[in-house]
């Protein structure tokens, strides 16, 4: 079935570029997302990327996809530290219907 | 436009108790989900709606857990006789399908409900 996975910490330095890594098993997921959660609240969603593309960038984002590792990767270059956080990948189901979403990697960030 | 909002945003309860969460979607979004999340883990997939219609439910659903969507605009999720393992936050998401080339839908999430069984 449909799985994601993350690693579960980054720690980076105030104004230190931060790369998250995430593997996904669906081939056929025509959308990736990242989303970002803080303390107690909701989803945040940061930006997302068609599976025809290699790279998105929006900002202080950057996103790369390898599609025949199915590998996706968020880079915020310049990081602060409200940027700390819990960040998360995600994957349509098969159906485009849900969301599958790794475990999260919590950034954590020092100034 | 607002964001998805949810209602009450922190609910404690104890066991055996039925609880209801109700979620408002951004307007004009035709789908809306629901998803649980325990600590330490990413968001799991309840069920969804399009419109009024449930069209999928998760394994996660048991038979205590009923949601409704009455008339295609807010929904609720009602957990009956509570136990420690509903513990969690449940986090509402909608969506608006659009057509076009590739099917594209975002799912914009609201607060969450914290819910914490006793």
């Amino acid at each position: 079935g449909e799985d994601v996975e993350q690693s579960l910490f980054l720690s980076v330095r105030e104004g230190d570029s931060s790369v998250i890594n995430c593997t996904y098993t669906d081939s056929s997921s025509t959308y990736l997302y990242w989303y970002k959660q803080e303390p107690g609240a909701g989803l945040q969603l940061l930006t997302y990327i068609f599976s025809n593309m290699d790279m998105k960038q929006d900002q202080r984002l950057t996103v790369l996809l390898n599609k025949k590792d199915k590998h996706l990767s968020l880079r915020i270059a310049d990081t602060q530290t409200g940027d700390s956080a819990i960040y998360f990948c995600a994957e349509s189901n098969q159906a485009g219907t849900a969301l599958i979403f790794g475990k999260g990697t919590t950034l954590s960030v020092s100034s | 436009d607002t964001g998805v909002s949810q209602d009450p945003r922190h609910k404690i309860t104890k066991r055996g108790q039925n609880v209801t969460f109700r979620c408002d979607p951004i307007s004009e979004h035709n789908r809306l989900y629901w998803y649980r999340q325990t600590l330490g883990q990413g968001p799991e997939f309840l069920t969804y709606f399009q419109n009024e219609a449930q069209l999928e439910k998760s394994r996660l659903l048991s038979d205590r857990f009923s949601a409704e969507r009455p008339k295609g605009s807010f929904s609720t999720l009602e957990i009956q006789r509570t136990e420690q393992g509903d513990s969690a936050m449940y986090l509402c998401a909608s969506s608006k399908r659009t057509s076009g080339g590739y099917l594209q839908e975002t799912q914009y999430f609201g607060p969450g409900t914290r819910l914490l069984v006793l």
